[in-house]
């Protein structure tokens, strides 16, 4: 199995403007979740899904922040409108039990 | 609100020591716990977990020890490699009806010298 697969792997983008993350859960796993890591406050959770429904979104910061996962095999999250401090490492993991499996991260800067 | 924290932000060891690595956690109600490493511009990689019925379990090179009355969790890597300088997280994990989300810790950081 490829595991978790993100992309873009970077993004460079202007304040204002519309980012979407995505992400390929590793097949059978039927939980997902986005991650937001910075130096400050680390390993946030954002949300997450369990077979595609979305369980608890508490951790996403404002309105700007959505999260989508139309099937078992992609999710997408999306910051409309971007602002700086969003430039963060974005990741998502899956899991079929507890032990999450993380993939390589979006890295965001929102200039 | 309930939180993983770490007890030393880094750790500097020399090759071939063995490295301890702490985390103390707040939620008494967490059953399951989890260790994970991270190393530069990578995704957390799953180490090595225990559940709370446990107070012990050993792996490769790794053990973690889990002391549910100070609501204490160390990771143990024995002969410590220049390969395993990375950050390190705990998290935990509280099952109930909705599903279970691993809430991290801030991260230890390990530099092994040769």
């Amino acid at each position: 199995d490829a595991g978790v697969i993100q992309s873009p792997r970077h993004e460079v983008t202007e304040m204002g403007q519309e980012v979407t993350l995505r992400c390929k859960p590793i097949s059978g796993h039927n939980s997902l979740f986005w991650y937001r890591q910075t130096m400050m406050r680390g390993l946030e959770l954002l949300i997450y899904f369990n077979n595609n429904v979305p369980i608890d979104d508490s951790g996403m910061p404002e309105d700007r922040f959505s999260a989508k996962m139309p099937n078992a095999s992609f999710s997408t999250l999306k910051i409309q409108p971007s602002e700086p401090r969003d430039s963060a490492v974005y990741f998502c993991a899956s899991t079929a039990g507890e032990k999450l499996f993380f993939g390589s991260g979006t890295q965001l800067s929102v200039l | 609100g309930e939180s993983v924290g770490l007890h030393l932000p880094t750790l500097s060891v020399q090759e071939g020591d063995n490295s301890i690595i702490n985390c103390a956690y707040s939620n008494s109600a967490s059953d399951y716990f989890i260790w994970y490493k991270q190393e530069s511009g990578k995704g957390p990689q799953f180490i090595i977990d225990i559940r709370s019925n446990m107070d012990k379990r050993q792996g490769q090179r790794v053990t973690v020890l889990l002391n549910k009355t100070v609501k204490h969790l160390s990771l143990q890597i024995a002969a410590t490699q220049p390969g395993d300088s990375a950050v390190y997280f705990c998290a935990e994990s509280t099952v109930n009806q909705a599903g279970t989300a691993l809430i991290f810790g801030k991260g230890t950081t390990l530099s092994v010298s040769s």
